[in-house]
């Protein structure tokens, strides 16, 4: 079965500290892609990554890093110096069977306290 | 902005009644995917179209249907309203091809109330 596990609901954290989101997925596809997204109260869900199963190179995008092991089956996301404009839902989602099917995670609520 | 419209933003129906969403993809978008979030959880794979057919479908019942248009807007078409079938409908456009996925980038949404 195809599925994405985000197992952390609810992360807080003062202004300025490092957090880490994590997604763990299953998949029995040798080819699928793997994204971020954040959405904030306003709603709208904004594109953060896209990843290839074929590239495990990790990102680093300004204050947003992604770390991809197949190993584990694990895609994290690491804020770095978190502000609190970075307070949203975050969801990690798989794209799977050549792109004819989703699934997103349940997601994780991240406060960022002043 | 993501250049992906969405109407109505929000609506109310009753049970039993049928309800048309809208959407329109951002320029030179191809693929358009449907999915519904109930509140507190993550997005639920409706379908996906691709130049006008579908070629992806989640766990929704058949009176979840779709449409793409020649200009690659599209419609999501809930038949038989139930009250679980209240939630925000995100739609999502993206540049792809048969084998490949493109960034999806969502509208904002419409929140539809069954009472």
């Amino acid at each position: 079965a195809q599925k994405v596990t985000q197992a952390q609901t609810e992360i807080s954290v003062v202004e300025k500290e490092d957090v880490t989101l994590d997604c763990v997925y299953e998949t029995r596809d040798t080819t699928y892609y793997l994204f971020w997204y954040k959405q904030p109260p306003s709603g709208e869900l904004v594109f953060l990554i896209r990843r290839n199963s074929f590239d495990e190179q990790n990102e680093i995008s300004g204050r947003y890093s992604w770390n991809f092991q197949k190993s584990t089956s694990s895609f994290n996301f690491t804020i770095t110096a978190s502000q609190v404009v970075d307070s949203a839902v975050y969801f990690c989602a798989l794209s799977y069977n050549y792109g004819q099917n989703f699934v997103f995670g349940p997601g994780t609520r991240l406060s960022v306290l002043p | 902005e993501t250049g992906v419209t969405q109407s109505p933003t929000h609506l109310i129906k009753t049970r039993g009644q049928q309800v048309t969403l809208r959407c329109s993809s951002q320029s030179g978008h191809n693929t358009v995917s449907w999915y519904q979030q109930a509140l507190g959880q993550g997005p639920q794979f409706i379908f996906q179209y691709y130049r006008e057919e579908e070629n992806g479908r989640g766990n929704f019942p058949p009176r979840f249907s779709g449409l793409q248009f020649p200009n690659y807007s599209s419609e999501l078409n809930v038949n038989a309203l139930e009250l679980d079938d209240s939630a925000l409908y995100l739609c999502a456009s993206s540049l792809g091809s048969l084998l490949a996925v493109g960034e999806l980038f969502f509208g904002e949404g419409s929140r539809l109330t069954v009472l």
